[in-house]
């Protein structure tokens, strides 16, 4: 299995509050995404990150931000959480871009936001 | 109309059937085609790539016709390990996959 760890693995929060959500991976690999899984809505990428300091939007970005320091580390923060953010979180990771290459991803975090 | 449509099931088979899954996508730009494998609260992990002269492995058989952007899963002899949720996941241009809600296998004894 790829070096992906997610952390935390659940967390309940209350409305309001910033939460930070981290991925970290051993693989030494370029690409790193976050995504969101809901039912009947698949995974959905929030988003996603090129290179160190090189990060991009993706379809559901709103509420959300990134950033990434380090190759192994990115970060995804809700500065104001809502309800309507409670999902399960995936991290991934390419080598190459994600469109040609295999994705891997991390354990998930579970979010309730209260 | 999603990017990336399936069936959701779920599909209640008898071990040692024989499963398809199908699924559409609507961006005919796409260039990358994958099945992926998810079980109950966990990650997904791929099965398989989609090749345009289809491919297979094992008892998977993938095949993918993009002229009626249509791609398919074919699963043989089905066991009590292949109850799980298979993605179908298209991929193009710069940005990331585009995951379909995926398909629930419920393979019985």
């Amino acid at each position: 299995d790829a070096g992906i760890t997610q952390s935390p693995r659940h967390k309940v929060t209350e409305t309001g509050t910033p939460v930070t959500l981290r991925c970290h991976q051993t693989e030494n690999h370029r690409y790193m995404y976050w995504y969101r899984q809901d039912p009947g809505h698949g995974l959905r990428l929030i988003h996603y990150s090129y290179g160190v300091k090189d990060t991009d939007k993706g379809e559901v970005s709103d509420g959300y931000s990134v950033s990434r320091s380090k190759t192994e580390d990115f970060l995804l923060t809700l500065e104001s959480a809502t309800s309507s953010q409670t999902s399960v979180y995936f991290c991934a990771i390419s080598e190459s871009p994600a469109s040609t290459d295999t994705q891997y991803f991390g354990p998930g975090t579970r979010l309730t936001v209260l | 109309r999603k990017e990336v449509e399936q069936d959701p099931g779920p599909f209640n088979v008898p071990e040692g059937a024989t499963v398809a899954f199908n699924c559409t996508y609507s961006n005919s730009a796409s260039q990358s085609f994958f099945w992926y494998r998810q079980d109950c609260r966990k990650e997904p992990k791929l099965l398989m790539s989609v090749y345009s002269s289809g491919n297979e492995d094992g008892r998977f058989t993938a095949q993918l016709n993009r002229a009626s952007q249509y791609i398919s899963l074919l699963i043989r002899d089905s066991k009590l390990s292949d109850s799980a949720t298979y993605l179908c996941v298209v991929g193009g241009g710069r940005r990331a996959l585009t995951f379909g809600s995926g398909t629930r296998l419920q393979v019985q004894p």
